[in-house]
């Protein structure tokens, strides 16, 4: 199946800083989606992009679609104790069915 | 807000022993899947189901395993025989349509295979 490589692997921030994470793919995909995970639960989608080279905000959350389209790239802005989890970007397969998630970024955030 | 609901929250079981995990979807929605997630590592997809068969499977997806809707509400997924490397989370996430790919999860069942 498809890889989908995120890094870092894990991150320790200060309340306030910004976090910038990326997701990188050896093919091509049409749509990147960036989901967050609280412990014990299921993943939560924030935003979903669909064009080569778009930039799309949720709140305090950014992402980008790389223009290659084998990278994705997630940033959060002035960052507070919920925000932490751990955040996984995937991407559908050609017909739709088949999602592929990445391995994870996992962010704690000090308060 | 409508969600996604999975029954049970935690189940354990012996090896060997036949699971079945309940989940109902979103009402109005059309495409169900399941995922796997051993514990500490990534979301891996199990199967796509749509119109009462199987869109795709993963090659995780192997004979021990099968899905079906069999009351038009429930979506479950079952585990023949289960081994030691089936326990980890299980998560239903289902979709309104194939085009969109906002796909909504339920909270999960952890399984425990002793």
């Amino acid at each position: 199946g498809q890889q989908l490589n995120q890094s870092p692997q894990s991150m320790f921030i200060q309340e306030g800083e910004d976090v910038s994470m990326n997701c990188t793919s050896s093919s091509i995909f049409n749509t990147w989606l960036w989901y967050k995970q609280d412990p014990g639960e299921g993943p939560v989608l924030l935003i979903a992009l669909y064009k080569a080279g778009e930039l799309t905000s949720n709140g305090r959350l950014t992402a980008q679609f790389g223009i290659t389209r084998k990278d994705s790239f997630l940033n959060i802005s002035a960052s507070i104790p919920s925000d932490v989890g751990i955040y996984f970007c995937a991407g559908p397969s050609n017909t739709g069915n088949q999602f592929y998630f990445g391995t994870g970024t996992s962010l704690t955030v000090i308060p | 807000e409508p969600e996604v609901t999975q029954t049970p929250s935690h189940q354990v079981t012996q090896m060997g022993q036949e699971v079945i995990l309940r989940c109902v979807p979103i009402s109005n929605h059309l495409y169900f899947y399941w995922y796997r997630q051993i514990l500490g590592q990534k979301v891996e997809f199990l199967v796509s189901f749509y119109n009462n068969e199987i869109s795709e499977k993963s090659e995780i997806f192997d004979d021990q395993f099968s899905v079906e809707r069999p009351d038009g509400s429930n979506f479950t997924l079952k585990i023949r025989s289960t081994k030691l490397e089936d326990s980890a989370m299980y998560f239903c996430a289902t979709k309104f349509r194939l085009q969109g790919h906002e796909q909504y999860f339920g909270p999960g069942t952890r399984l425990t295979v002793t």
